[in-house]
């Protein structure tokens, strides 16, 4: 099956700090999303990403699908941006289409 | 905006016991997904289900079964629990038709002791 990794698994940020996240996957892929996961288990989308970039107030993804990678910004840091990242990559199977979700690169924003 | 409520925050089981875990979605969904997340490992897709009484195995689908009476519920059942499905469970729904974005819902924490 499709393989999905994340880079660093883990960062620790001062607040105010710019960061990228990392996500290689190994096949073609229909879509790909970024979600954030917060200290209480919620999973939040954060963007909806297949090709492309966007930005969303600090956050921003660029997702060049021809090489297999897709890139999160997370600019000015702040304390509320801790929590799990997660990629995941979308395969249509004919009925519905499915996630595959990469480890998950956990983030620690410090005063 | 979209909702999806999980029965319970928190669950504490015994070995052996039938348990089960439901998700309720309030935006008319086709499809609803449940997964289980571990350290290191993500997560990790159970079941499917793209319509009513329709289900598909997802990628660990041992140990599990699913109910899908109505589109707006969908049930994931753990016939026999034991100590290796102690895990978070999620679940998560999305229209059907064209690829949107998944909705989750809060995620049962399940202990089985």
């Amino acid at each position: 099956g499709i393989q999905v990794e994340q880079s660093p698994p883990d960062l620790i940020l001062q607040e105010g700090a710019n960061s990228t996240l990392r996500c290689n996957f190994s096949d073609s892929v229909n879509n790909l999303q970024w979600f954030h996961q917060n200290p209480w288990g919620q999973l939040i989308n954060l963007f909806y990403i297949p090709s492309g970039t966007k930005q969303n107030g600090r956050l921003s993804a660029t997702t060049v699908a021809t090489e297999r990678y897709s890139l999160l910004y997370i600019s000015s840091s702040q304390t509320t941006d801790s929590g799990v990242y997660f990629c995941a990559v979308e395969r249509n199977t004919g009925t519905a289409s499915k996630l595959t979700f990469g480890t998950g690169t956990r983030l620690q924003v410090t005063l | 905006d979209v909702k999806v409520t999980q029965s319970s925050r928190y669950l504490v089981k015994r070995t052996g016991e039938k348990v089960f875990l439901e998700c309720v979605q309030d935006m008319d969904h086709e499809n609803m997904f449940w997964y289980r997340q571990d350290p290191g490992l993500g997560l990790r897709l159970i079941y499917f289900s793209y319509d009513v009484k329709m289900k598909e195995k997802g990628d660990i689908p041992e140990g599990y079964s699913v109910s899908r009476e109505k589109k707006e519920r969908f049930s994931l059942i753990l016939e026999s629990a034991s100590t290796n499905q102690t895990s978070m469970y999620l679940c998560a729904s999305v229209p059907g038709g064209v690829t949107y974005e998944q909705y989750f819902g809060p995620g049962t924490r399940l202990t089985v002791t």
